[in-house]
């Protein structure tokens, strides 16, 4: 069974620019959500996908956007990144995103902006 | 809104200690709760997770046990080990199943 896998593992981009990073889900798992870890702080909650759309959002500006495809990957695209967009992205999937589901996370993305 | 506090740390601890990390929680409803593991340089692994009050979540030594009175999550190990080095996250899951996490207590076991 593969788990949860993302890519790129790190990237450095400039400020303003656009960035797409991507995640597999486990298989078997419908659900994807996205979160921000800064650097030592604990993870915070951008949005969840299930079966294609999007399942609830958290405080995040409209600049984050994402999709998930028939497969149940997914993606992060992040517009007119600013230098606080620094920081692990990482990406979980489980079952059928319920309360009690245990989800399983990527390695992340580490992402630089300067 | 739903949010989790936890001890800050660091922590430093002896081989064979004991450890308690506390986590305290508000919600509205019945949250599911987790204790998710990072070491350096990866993501999350569940540790061990509740799903309702009274239920004691164990895995590798690790217990901690849902208290609804206390909205508490405490996370003890009897005997600490080098390799149990890490950083603890405490989280909970609301109805949607979003993850809110504390901050994380990074824990350091010396030999």
């Amino acid at each position: 069974e593969t788990g949860v896998t993302q890519s790129p593992t790190h990237l450095i981009k400039t400020r303003g620019q656009q960035v797409t990073l991507r995640c597999s889900s486990q298989s078997g798992h419908n659900t994807v959500s996205w979160y921000q870890q800064a650097l030592g702080q604990g993870p915070q909650f951008i949005f969840q996908y299930y079966r294609e759309e999007e399942n609830g959002r958290g405080n995040f500006p409209p600049r984050f956007s994402g999709l998930q495809f028939p497969n149940y990957s997914s993606e992060l695209n992040v517009n007119a990144l600013e230098l606080d967009d620094s920081a692990l992205y990482l990406c979980a999937s489980s079952q059928s995103g319920g309360a009690e589901e245990t989800q399983y996370f990527g390695p992340g993305t580490r992402l630089l902006v300067l | 809104g739903d949010s989790v506090t936890q001890m800050e740390g660091p922590v430093t601890l002896s081989e064979e200690a004991f450890l308690t990390i506390n986590c305290t929680y508000t919600a509205t409803g019945y949250p599911s709760l987790f204790w998710y593991v990072q070491y350096p340089g990866e993501g999350l692994q569940l540790l061990l997770k509740a799903t309702k009050a009274d239920d004691k979540g164990s895995n590798k030594g690790f217990e901690a046990t849902y208290r609804k009175e206390t909205t508490s999550f405490h996370l003890e190990k009897g005997s600490v080990q080098v390799s149990d080095s890490a950083v603890y996250f405490c989280a909970l899951s609301d109805r949607r199943g979003r993850l809110y996490f504390g901050r994380g207590t990074q824990l350091t076991v010396w030999p």
